[in-house]
């Protein structure tokens, strides 16, 4: 069973600071990968999607991918209170069949 | 007006009931999506389907069903609810052009078996 690992967290961060988010998975064939903001009782939002190793940037948001390490990761820059909920991280498996979600992290941002 | 629609947004009902859960898109995706949400252990995939005549069993599909009755329709159905299908079930939606793209959700339907 192919595997998408967050931190449950909760992450706490203060109002204006950078959240790190980070998530590891084990099938190494991965094309592609996603970042959700998921608000408690509501659906999950896409954030950001990332193909290639590197970073990719928008807004205060920017996904970092390391496909050498399995490892994606986003960032959070100016952190509001607004961005306090679940982000879920999500794999496409090397069939392209199936997005495998992590469990979620939860985020706190404080004022 | 919402591109993914779910219906019902709430619905209780009793160990045993037919349940249908139904799901409407303009987005003018082929792909579609049905999966469930538990506290602890994330989404899990319940069935797929990439066109009208393609449909896939995910991850935990038994005591489920479903039917595409267009490409922009896609229904969910318990053919005899258990308590433990409890759970808030989202609907999603993907373009097959961008094969390995993303998915859009629907706004979800939490579902309370007794």
């Amino acid at each position: 069973q192919k595997e998408v690992e967050q931190n449950s967290g909760p992450l706490s961060v203060p109002e204006g600071a950078i959240a790190s988010l980070n998530c590891t998975y084990s099938d190494r064939g991965s094309q592609s990968f996603f970042w959700y903001r998921q608000y408690s009782g509501k659906s999950p939002e896409l954030i950001m999607f990332i193909y290639s190793n590197g970073d990719k940037e928008d807004g205060r948001f920017t996904a970092q991918l390391n496909k050498a390490s399995q490892y994606v990761s986003l960032l959070i820059r100016d952190s509001q209170p607004s961005d306090s909920a679940t982000y879920l991280c999500a794999v496409f498996n090397q069939a392209g069949t199936a997005l495998i979600f992590g469990k979620g992290t939860t985020l706190s941002v404080s004022s | 007006d919402a591109d993914v629609t779910q219906t019902p947004r709430n619905r209780i009902t009793k160990t045993g009931k037919r349940i249908m859960l139904e799901c409407s898109q303009t987005k003018g995706h082929d792909r579609m999506y049905w999966y469930r949400q538990d506290p602890g252990l994330g989404l899990r995939l319940i069935y797929y389907s990439f066109d009208v005549k393609d449909i896939n069993k995910g991850e935990i599909s038994d005591g489920y069903s479903v039917s595409r009755q267009a490409q922009a329709k896609f229904s969910l159905s318990l053919e005899s609810a258990i308590p433990n299908q409890t759970a808030l079930y989202f609907c999603a939606t993907s373009d097959r052009r961008a094969d390995v793209g993303p998915q859009y959700f629907g706004p979800g339907t939490r579902l309370t078996v007794l």
